[in-house]
């Protein structure tokens, strides 16, 4: 099985600054069709997992600019340009490249 | 609108058996692959399985393979999660996902919508 591995566990951040969060692959997530799946959930407390970013670096519909996705082959990062209140909450990477899926182990986005 | 309506969570014993229920609209459910993830208390995301469109390809995780079954109707647009030999580790929310994309019988590499989950507890 693929291990996602995500860095930081925890995330402290203030509102109005950058978050980022880092994703490694136990192997290369590039698909023998060519693509890369590699997508981000958010989890607000109390909810389901909600995506964010689909096949590294696609924003979901209503998702907001202020999210991106880059990276590649083992290697991935989910930036927040300027965390907001509603942001808090736990992230998630997750491969959908090989079965079975695996998730990274989350991280928490919290407010200072 | 695209809803997941997750049902038939509940309290059960070890060695007992459970049948959740996934019923889907606002979509048209036949076209696309669909998923059940789980989390367990206080814990992070863990995939269970997988169904393509028509139904005849499915995939599970090692931990639940040979005790879980996951069947769809289309007819129906319900997706279903038998789970038999339940164990306390297979206490959780179950979520049912839905496919990225139209693929059918293939899967797109993602899932985008996701329902409000059904709590299953294996407990004597």
């Amino acid at each position: 099985d693929i291990v996602m591995t995500q860095t930081p566990l925890s995330s402290p951040v203030t509102l109005g600054q950058p978050a980022s969060i880092s994703c490694r692959s136990s192997q290369s997530l590039v698909h023998s069709d060519g693509n890369t799946y590699l997508s981000w959930l958010q989890q607000r407390p109390g909810q389901p997992p909600r995506l964010l970013i689909y096949k590294i670096s696609n924003r979901f519909s209503g998702v907001p600019n202020r999210f991106s996705g880059s990276g590649a082959g083992t290697e991935f990062t989910l930036k927040i340009s300027r965390v907001e209140a509603e942001d808090v909450g736990v992230y998630y990477c997750m491969q959908a490249t090989q079965f079975p899926w695996t998730f990274g182990h989350g991280t928490k986005v919290e407010i200072k | 609108e695209v809803q997941l309506l997750e049902s038939g969570g509940g309290l059960i014993q070890p060695g007992g058996s459970l049948r959740l229920s996934c019923a889907a609209s606002g979509f048209t459910f036949r076209n696309y692959a669909m998923t059940w993830v789980r989390q367990g208390p206080g814990k992070g995301l863990e995939w269970v399985s997988g169904i393509g469109g028509s139904g005849h390809t499915t995939y599970y995780a090692d931990s639940v393979k040979g005790r879980f079954t996951i069947s769809r109707d289309n007819s129906r647009s319900t997706l279903y999660l038998q789970m038999n030999k339940l164990r306390a580790a297979d206490t959780a929310v179950y979520y049912c996902a839905k496919d990225g994309l139209p693929f059918y019988d293939f899967w797109s590499g993602f899932t985008d919508y996701w329902g409000q989950g059904a709590l299953v507890v294996v407990s004597s």
